[in-house]
């Protein structure tokens, strides 16, 4: 069975700063991977998603994940933090049919 | 305009009983989710179901029942017997390997459980 790990369940960035959110995973085959945004009260929102095209991808609001297969990791950043990026974001992995989500990490922007 | 709807936002009931959630898509998917959101513990799937008429447990399905007798919805009873039933529900759908073989869920907006 897959499973999915965030580091660190609150991130705070000044306004500007770079924006670094972990996420390793852990399966038996590749899988696909995702990155989702929450905003309070509201339901996920795909960021962007790794399906192996390419190991650099782009996502919407210029956020981009890295996937190293050799680290285990998909980690999440963009370089200039916005107010608007304040939000929880989880990380899932697709084996197969099955997803499993990561618990989340909530992204604070200080200005 | 596509989407997918869960109704009402916010919902009180009292211990003791049951409450159905509702959730509709039109978009035309065939595998539908519900989830359940608790602060700290990310998103933990209740049911799923992959076709009309068909629906299998998820992770945590004690204490709630689905139905699936229409493509285009998807409703969750939570029971009385659910220990715990207070949370923020997602509901969800996809088309289970979509054109790059990944399952891209679609979130609704979500609905707010108290109980008292």
């Amino acid at each position: 069975a897959q499973s999915v790990t965030q580091l660190g369940s609150h991130v705070s960035v000044s306004e500007g700063a770079l924006v670094l959110l972990r996420c390793n995973y852990s399966s038996s085959v590749p899988p696909y991977l995702f990155w989702y945004v929450q905003y309070p009260n509201q339901g996920l929102q795909l960021l962007l998603k790794y399906t192996s095209a390419a190991t650099l991808v782009k996502g919407i609001n210029g956020f981009e994940a890295e996937f190293k297969k050799s680290e285990t990791s998909f980690h999440l950043t963009k370089p200039s933090a916005h107010m608007s990026d304040a939000a929880e974001y989880f990380c899932a992995a697709q084996v197969y049919q099955k997803v499993t989500f990561g618990i989340g990490t909530k992204l604070q922007v200080i200005p | 305009d596509g989407g997918i709807t869960q109704s009402p936002k916010y919902l009180f009931r009292k211990e003791g009983q049951n409450v159905t959630l509702s959730c509709e898509q039109n978009l035309n998917h065939d595998a539908m989710y519900w989830y359940r959101q608790d602060p700290g513990q990310g998103l933990r799937l209740i049911y799923y179901s992959q076709i009309v008429n068909d629906f299998q447990k998820g992770d945590i399905a004690e204490g709630y029942s689905v139905s699936r007798e229409k493509k285009e919805s998807f409703p969750l009873t939570v029971t009385s017997a659910q220990k715990n039933p207070t949370a923020f529900y997602l509901c969800a759908s996809s088309i289970p390997g979509d054109r790059d073989n990944t399952d891209t869920q679609y979130f609704g907006p979500g609905t707010r459980l108290t109980v008292l």
